[in-house]
C-alpha cells in the first residue's frame, strides 16, 4: 500500500463550485499533516495544515480523521485561479521529512 | 518572505556526466532537504541533512547521490554519473526548526540527461 493516496482526477468544475478531495495514509504514527498546491512544473506550496479537530482557511477547509487515517481538502466558491495539483502530504520521521501523494489536478472552467 | 535559491534552473547533460544542483536555503534554517519530482509522477523524498551530516535518505538516494553544504550557505546535490532515469525537477527544501513548521521549497532544477 503506497504510504499516501489520492485520487488523481482530474476534477473539471465550474467556477463557483464545491469541490472535495480525498487522501489516505498508511502510516498510524503519522502526526503532521499538509495540504500542498503545485503549479504546472512549479515548486510545491503549502495550502494549509491539516489539524485534528478540523481547520479552516476562507474558502478552504481540511479534515483529518485519525481513526480512517484519512484527510480532506474541501475548496468552496471555485475560482479559476484555484486550477493546479493539490498534494496531500504527511510528515515521516523525526526529520520531518515529507511524503508526498500523487496528488488531484484540478482544472476550474469559467 | 524569505526564499531558498536553485541554480542553475535548467541544466542539460550526457548519459555518465558529473552534475552539481545547488541550492541557498534560507539562512539560519537548520534542516535541509532534496525532493525529486519525475514529470508526471510525484514528488519524491532523496535526503535531509542536518548538523553537518545526513540524517536521513531513501532508497533512490544512493552511491551515485552525494549531498555538501561546504561553506555555511550553499548546499549542494551531486549525481556522479547520470542516467537517462535522473531526469527530473529537483527541489532543494529548507526549514528553521521542529519538523511541523513549513518547510520552504527553491523554485527547482530541471535535470535533462541525454
Amino acid at each position: 500500500r503506497k504510504e499516501v493516496e489520492q485520487d488523481p482526477g482530474p476534477f473539471n468544475v465550474p467556477e463557483g463550485a464545491t469541490v472535495a478531495f480525498n487522501c489516505t495514509y498508511s502510516n498510524s504514527a503519522s502526526q503532521s499533516f499538509f495540504w500542498y498546491r503545485q503549479d504546472c512544473r512549479k515548486e510545491p506550496k503549502l495550502l494549509m495544515s491539516v489539524y485534528s479537530s478540523g481547520n479552516e482557511d476562507g474558502r478552504f477547509t481540511a479534515q483529518l480523521n485519525r481513526a480512517s487515517q484519512y484527510i480532506s481538502l474541501l475548496i468552496r466558491d471555485s475560482k479559476l485561479s484555484d486550477s493546479a495539483t493539490y498534494l496531500c502530504v504527511v510528515i515521516r520521521g523525526s526529520q520531518g521529512n515529507l511524503i508526498f501523494g500523487k496528488g488531484t489536478k484540478l482544472s476550474v472552467k469559467p | 518572505e524569505p526564499e531558498v535559491t536553485q541554480t542553475p534552473s535548467h541544466q542539460v547533460t550526457q548519459m555518465g556526466q558529473e552534475v552539481i544542483l545547488r541550492c541557498v536555503p534560507i539562512s539560519n534554517h537548520l534542516y535541509f532537504y532534496w525532493y525529486r519530482q519525475i514529470l508526471g509522477q510525484k514528488v519524491e523524498f532523496l535526503v535531509s541533512f542536518y548538523n553537518n551530516e545526513i540524517s536521513e535518505k531513501s532508497e533512490i538516494f544512493d552511491d551515485q547521490f552525494s549531498v555538501e553544504r561546504p561553506d555555511g550557505s550553499n548546499f549542494t546535490l551531486k549525481i556522479r554519473s547520470t542516467k537517462l532515469e535522473d531526469s527530473a525537477m529537483y527541489f532543494c527544501a529548507s526549514r528553521r526548526d521542529r519538523p511541523g513548521e513549513k518547510l520552504f521549497f527553491g523554485s527547482g532544477t530541471q535535470l535533462s540527461v541525454l
